[in-house]
């Protein structure tokens, strides 16, 4: 089945620096990406959604000069978090999409946490 | 506001219980739903999914779920939970519309006693 993989699963960064997350499609071509955050006891909560070639749509209320997105190719989306704080610390996940209507396929996550 | 209701936050059951999870969405026109589910410690998979055609929808695992179009309705059952059932289950709904995009509910947590 589709396989979307997502690196890293965990990573602890010091306040003010810049993480990246990326998001691969293992066996097909993922015209469009989203990008969620959880909190903890919430629901996943859609801060983006992009599309390979062109700039990431955002959802009301993400700063998208914090959260950068790119979608380079029709395998690779990557979520960089500039100037990390503590209140940035949460899991994200990253789902992708192939050609026409078709259920997401969701990576297993990334745990960031911002000291 | 467009929003995806899940009734129960918290269900505990005992084994052999039969399960209902309440569904209901605001978003006018075509849908497509979808039920996930989230083991412990797992990511989310796909449990069930309704495009068009048979209302009831059948999933992995004994899942099932019926939309009813008049109730904006996309309930998920199963007639006897299993201890292994224990997770997070989240509906979610893909309102074309809407630009496309998959709006969760806030997730409901069932744990079976064994």
């Amino acid at each position: 089945g589709a396989v979307v993989s997502q690196h890293p699963s965990r990573v602890i960064c010091k306040s003010g620096t810049s993480v990246k997350i990326e998001c691969r499609s293992l066996d097909f071509q993922a015209t469009t990406m989203f990008w969620y955050r959880q909190f903890p006891k919430q629901s996943l909560m859609l801060m983006a959604t992009s599309n390979e070639g062109s700039k990431a749509t955002y959802e009301q209320g993400v700063e998208k000069d914090k959260f950068l997105i790119n979608h380079a190719s029709l395998t690779l989306s990557t979520l960089t978090v500039t100037s990390a704080h503590p209140e940035d610390s949460s899991f994200y996940i990253c789902s992708a999409r192939g050609l026409g209507v078709s259920p997401l396929h969701f990576g297993n996550g990334t745990r960031l946490t911002v000291t | 506001a467009q929003s995806v209701s899940q009734h129960n936050h918290h269900v505990i059951l005992s084994e052999a219980a039969s399960l209902e999870l309440g569904c209901n969405y605001s978003y006018g026109g075509t849908v497509n739903l979808f039920w996930y589910v989230q083991y412990p410690g797992q990511h989310l998979q796909l449990l069930l999914k309704y495009f068009s055609g048979d209302p009831l929808v059948k999933g992995i695992k004994g899942f099932e779920a019926e939309f009813i179009k008049s109730k904006f309705s996309f309930n998920l059952r199963k007639p006897s939970v299993q201890w292994s059932d224990t997770a997070e289950y989240f509906c979610a709904v893909n309102a074309l519309e809407y630009g496309n995009k998959l709006v969760f509910g806030a997730g409901t947590i069932l744990r079976v006693k064994s």
